[in-house]
């Protein structure tokens, strides 16, 4: 039972930003947003998370709506290591429910 | 490298048979958690543990399946009678704390089971 919606495929050229979209409407008041991905064959990479504001750290920026039901994860300029499946959770405990994702290809 | 380790990366056993795999977590980290992945799926949790207290258990852990967090530190993962169904890539995570925080995963163990 995903609380979230996401595409599951996205392209993206090299050097421009990617913005990956999450939709979590049945989001609860202290449910956090978080973002990972995976690299084949690799462990989860953690990237980003936030509950009310806009984040930003060195990987990528994390938009939430206002009202908190929608989210875009932006990389501000990908390359061809970004290619990965990018998973957008909703989480307020410890069990991270991690979907299907959108698998994001970064083309030359 | 996320600072979270497991060991064996791959394992390859024959039905019926015991495996048990290994997870260091970063070690000021007081959680643990157990996920597991098949191919094409998204990971799934498995259980996790608060210091050496085991908290928490999916569904998914039939009683095949035992995990055991001794004073807190690395965990043990362990099947028991393995089957085909078993194939997977098991996760290990840890986090610093519960609500707000990140997990951080290791590489995982590839389990084949023949």
């Amino acid at each position: 039972d995903a609380k979230t919606t996401q595409p599951p495929s996205m392209d993206c050229a090299e050097g421009r930003a990617a913005n990956l979209p999450c939709n979590h409407s049945t989001i609860s008041g202290n449910e956090y947003v978080y973002w990972y991905r995976q690299i084949h064959s690799q462990g989860p990479q953690y990237i980003i998370h936030g509950l009310k504001n806009n984040e930003t750290n060195e990987m990528a920026s994390l938009i939430i709506t206002e009202d908190r039901k929608s989210s875009t994860l932006i990389l501000p300029h990908a390359t061809l290591r970004d290619t990965a499946v990018y998973y957008c959770i909703v989480d307020s405990g410890y069990a991270l429910n991690f979907g299907k994702g959108t698998s994001l290809l970064v083309t030359p | 490298d996320t600072g979270v380790s497991q060991d064996p990366r791959h394992k390859i056993t024959k039905r019926g048979q015991n495996v048990t795999f290994r997870c260091d977590p970063i070690s000021e980290h007081n959680r643990l958690y157990w996920y597991r992945q098949t191919l094409g799926q998204g990971p799934e949790f498995l259980t996790y543990f608060q210091n050496e207290a085991q908290l928490e258990k999916s569904r998914l852990l039939s009683d095949r399946f035992s995990a055991e967090r001794p004073k807190g530190s690395f965990s043990t993962l362990e099947i028991q009678r393995t089957e085909q169904g078993d194939s997977a890539m098991y996760l290990c995570a840890s986090s610093l704390g519960h609500w707000g925080y990140e997990q951080y995963f290791g590489p995982g163990t590839r389990l084949t089971v023949t």
